[in-house]
């Protein structure tokens, strides 16, 4: 039982590159979100997916796609990579979403991050 | 979901009790408090949540105040290792969502 995987743990691109971020959970969660993090902030939600084939959009969507083909898979997907994209991304995921019965041990599991460097 | 305040950093020795707070006035009766902590860089990690019972597992101890207006996190004996963000989280049944749930959480400093 791995957990969470994210897949790479650092990335260099140039301003214009495209790049997907991989993201792989093995616990059977209906629930996976990306969230990026800023140095000194908190964690901001990007996209989520309650399940296979449905996604939408978190707090700070522009400039990121993502697809939920299967249970166990979130790649993040950045088209035009901008010196703005610079961050650190989790993956996450929950045995639940929203509206998915869930109990009070519904708890996020995050993966180790992927540190992103646009220049 | 209820709006949490924290302090941003806080202190404490070696081997002794680390108490984090957490206020959230506006607690609704179905919503849990739910603690992570994430050390350096690296992804946030579960410590403990509860609904209105005093919680403990092996890292922590959640107190809950009798109003539910505030919660007190305890690590009993901290150690160096335990140098992080603590985040403090309020939410019905953490379902995720669209809006962001981490914020600034507090900074603990565990000296030696």
């Amino acid at each position: 039982n791995a957990g969470v995987t994210q897949t790479p743990k650092f990335q260099v691109l140039k301003t214009g590159q495209s790049m997907t971020l991989q993201c792989a959970q093995d616990m059977n969660h209906e629930y996976m979100s990306w969230y990026r993090q800023d140095p000194g902030m908190g964690l901001r939600l990007i996209h989520y997916s309650v399940g296979a084939g449905i996604t939408d959009q978190g707090e700070v969507p522009n400039g990121y796609n993502v697809s939920r083909s299967t249970t166990e898979d979130f790649p993040l997907r950045l088209l035009s990579a901008a010196p703005s994209q610079t961050s650190v991304y989790f993956c996450a995921s929950l045995p639940k979403g929203p509206g998915q019965g869930a109990t009070g041990a519904n708890v996020l599991t995050f993966g180790a991050g992927s540190r992103l460097t646009v220049l | 979901d209820a709006k949490t305040t924290q302090p941003p950093s806080m202190d404490c020795a070696e081997g002794r009790a680390a108490n984090l707070p957490c206020n959230h006035s506006t607690i609704s009766g179905n919503e849990y408090v739910y603690w992570y902590r994430q050390i350096h860089s690296q992804g946030p990690q579960y410590i403990i949540h509860g609904l209105k019972n005093n919680e403990t597992n092996e890292m922590a101890s959640l107190i809950i105040t009798e109003d539910r207006k505030s919660s007190t996190l305890i690590l009993p004996h901290a150690t160096l290792r335990d140098t992080a963000v603590y985040y403090c989280i309020v939410r019905v049944a953490h379902t995720g969502g669209f809006k962001t749930i981490f914020g600034a959480g507090t900074r603990l400093f565990v000296k030696a």
